[in-house]
């Protein structure tokens, strides 16, 4: 099995909601990653989790708020989000973080801020 | 950071015509990996390269590594409709120890294809 689910496949939010993407693997893949992608660009990594620790922040405002409740979940919590954030949002995992490292990623949410 | 150039932007082919990306970086790279992701879809992982000149091929796409682990290409020989999409090349930086490895992608090449 080398799937990685996300749900919602679609989210419209307003900018005083608050909700949240989640992402699921059972590859056994120690290390989950969020990018956030627009149109016609390259996805952007946004977090990393390594180990269900956070390893990497690429300086990310606060209201996106990520967790990690185990190895095979990811959640990205969502508040107080601006139409800019409208995007693509990735999830992905690896083997482990490190160089030379396949990421699987998942099929997204399309998210809609009004 | 490290980051990779990637060009052309777009392309547009006839179907059977051949096409290439190519990737470029100003530093040497550890490895280069190839995504593919289709119009709607999220990317997919095509392959890896990591010895220098490395020659790798898949059915109708070849991936080449660069002799300075400098630059890569994917070529398609004989584009089909289902080749449309996204190629992305990324890389991870080259550096020894530490452990904030980060996928970094080229902007990207659109490839459409008239039937």
């Amino acid at each position: 099995d080398t799937e990685v689910t996300q749900t919602p496949k679609h989210l419209v939010m307003g900018m005083t909601n608050k909700k949240s993407l989640k992402c699921e693997q059972h590859m056994g893949h120690r290390a989950m990653y969020w990018y956030k992608q627009k149109a016609k660009k390259p996805p952007e990594l946004m977090f990393v989790y390594s180990y269900e620790k956070l390893s990497i922040n690429e300086s990310v405002p606060s209201r996106f708020s990520p967790e990690c409740p185990n190895s095979s979940l990811l959640n990205l919590h969502l508040h107080a989000l601006q139409p800019e954030d409208s995007a693509l949002y990735l999830c992905a995992s690896s083997r482990q973080q490190g160089a030379g490292e396949t990421q699987y990623f998942g099929p997204g949410t399309r998210l809609l801020v009004l | 950071g490290q980051q990779v150039m990637q060009i052309p932007q777009y392309q547009h082919v006839q179907e059977g015509e051949d096409f290439t990306t190519y990737c470029n970086s100003s530093t040497t790279l550890s490895n280069i990996q190839w995504y593919k992701q289709r119009p709607g879809g999220h990317p997919v992982f095509l392959i890896q390269l990591v010895k220098s000149g490395e020659v790798k091929k898949q059915k109708r796409l070849t991936f080449q590594f660069g002799e300075a682990k400098k630059n890569s290409s994917l070529h398609i020989t004989a584009t089909q409709t289902t080749d449309v999409g996204t190629y992305f090349c990324a890389c991870y930086p080259h550096w020894r120890g530490g452990s904030n490895y980060k996928l970094t992608f080229g902007k990207g090449t659109l490839l459409t294809v008239n039937p």
